[in-house]
């Protein structure tokens, strides 16, 4: 168990609708990370926040957005969702801001747009 | 643009053998490399990393080599054992950054 929480697991939702995915990190980090696996690619950096303000972004689309809250849990949300956002959704924690030190992940939040 | 390359989609080993698992980098900032072990339905993990001052580090069975000149990183495990079975992602991250890059993965399967 990496001590990150991320809710639901799985989620299946129709195009044009919204969803928020949630992320609690590891007790004690600051630093969230937000990452999308689709399939056959690996993780793709979507966003970071560190202590409640963002810290760098990428390749994230408009339609997303993202926060971290002052109990440094962490939402990303999607709007007017497509079939290809359809995709395994991965929080990450630290306790910096980056390097030199490891990330650890939640379970995932697997979207499926139907 | 794929900043961090994992060129051998999956591999296969026999148990009790050596797995070389291989990465490749553009960026010449990256200072500190990671690897990554990722079950189904779970997380990744981490499992080790390297820091660009080293050329090798080491972990029981896992070793990690770096060679910066050709920006390429390489996983070894040995021997390998069938609980391996695995996608493995490479990272970097630069020290003056605050992104992770991951490579797209490599499925190891290690036949008993």
């Amino acid at each position: 168990d990496s001590g990150v929480t991320q809710t639901p697991k799985h989620l299946i939702t129709a195009t044009g609708q919204r969803v928020t995915l949630r992320c609690s990190p590891r007790s004690g980090d600051l630093s969230v990370y937000w990452y999308q696996q689709s399939l056959d690619q690996g993780l793709q950096f979507l966003i970071q926040y560190y202590n409640g303000e963002e810290r760098a972004k990428g390749n994230i689309l408009e339609r997303f957005s993202a926060q971290q809250f002052p109990d440094l849990h962490s939402e990303l949300n999607l709007s007017s969702l497509e079939l290809g956002d359809s995709a395994l959704y991965f929080c990450a924690s630290s306790l910096r801001t980056g390097g030199p030190e490891k990330l650890f992940f939640g379970s995932g939040t697997q979207l499926s747009v139907l | 643009d794929q900043q961090v390359k994992q060129n051998s989609p999956s591999l296969s080993v026999q148990e009790g053998r050596i797995s070389i698992l291989n990465c490749d980098y553009t960026n010449s900032m990256f200072d500190y490399f990671l690897w990554y072990k990722k079950y189904p339905a779970e997380g990744p993990t981490f499992l080790i990393s390297i820091s660009s001052i080293k050329d090798k580090n080491e972990d029981g069975r896992f070793t990690v080599f770096l060679n910066k000149s050709a920006k390429h990183l390489s996983l070894h495990i040995v021997p390998s054992q069938p609980g391996d079975s695995a996608v493995y992602f490479c990272a970097a991250s630069a020290n003056t950054g605050n992104q992770f890059y991951f490579g797209t993965g490599t499925s190891l399967t290690v036949i008993p």
